[in-house]
């Protein structure tokens, strides 16, 4: 049982370069989302789906857009990559009945020069 | 929205000590407080969680405890080791996903 995997670990982009992200989970959850962490910054929402074909915007979503096609595959996509997206994105996942905490992946760590 | 503020920002301790982390919140409608760990290079962990029809929960070192009123949630962790060095995360939820991260606390454990 996998979890949640993120493609690719690592990625150094060019400023205006564009590239998606990809987060799989095997574990049938409805909920999954896509959240930056920045030094002293925390863990900030990005957008995030509540099922298959649906998609909503968190708390930092400009300059991002996602797409939910699977329910088990959530993709982030930059369309024109800027400095200020250079931060490490993780994905998480979520059952969609009551109250439960997220499964998060390992983390792709974006570089953006 | 929800704000979540987390207090210490960094902490140290020596084996054995305990650790307190405590976290506020804005929403009184927030009604789901989990605890993420995060060790180097990887990503968040759940490692306890509690809903806002109990006071405290507990397993094994770890305690969280919540107080509606005030709006506030503590991590206690007791007999601290070594491994339990990494940033520790709090949250809320009003909706029971879409969770608002607190910014982290940095915890140390010194031999």
């Amino acid at each position: 049982n996998a979890g949640v995997t993120q493609t690719p670990k690592f990625r150094v982009l060019k400023t205006g370069q564009s590239m998606t992200l990809l987060c799989a989970q095997d574990m049938n959850h409805e909920y999954m989302y896509w959240y930056r962490q920045d030094p002293g910054m925390g863990l900030r929402l990005i957008h995030y789906s509540v099922g298959e074909g649906t998609t909503a915007k968190g708390e930092v979503p400009d300059g991002y857009n996602v797409s939910r096609l699977k329910k088990q595959n959530f993709l982030l996509g930059l369309e024109s990559a800027a400095p200020s997206q250079t931060s490490v994105y993780f994905c998480a996942s979520s059952k969609s009945t009551g109250q439960h905490g997220y499964t998060f992946g390992s983390g792709t760590r974006l570089t953006v020069v | 929205g929800e704000n979540v503020e987390q207090h210490p920002s960094t902490l140290s301790v020596q084996e054995g000590d305990s650790a307190v982390i405590k976290c506020t919140y804005s929403d009184s409608a927030s009604n789901y407080f989990p605890w993420y760990k995060q060790e180097l290079g990887k990503g968040p962990q759940l490692i306890i969680d509690i809903r806002s029809n109990v006071g405290e929960k507990k397993d094994q070192r770890i305690a969280v405890t919540l107080n509606k009123t005030a709006k506030h949630f503590s991590l206690h962790i007791t007999e601290t080791q070594p491994e339990d060095s990494a940033v520790y995360f709090c949250a809320a939820s009003v909706s029971g996903y879409a969770l608002n991260f607190g910014k982290g606390t940095s915890l140390l454990v010194t031999p």
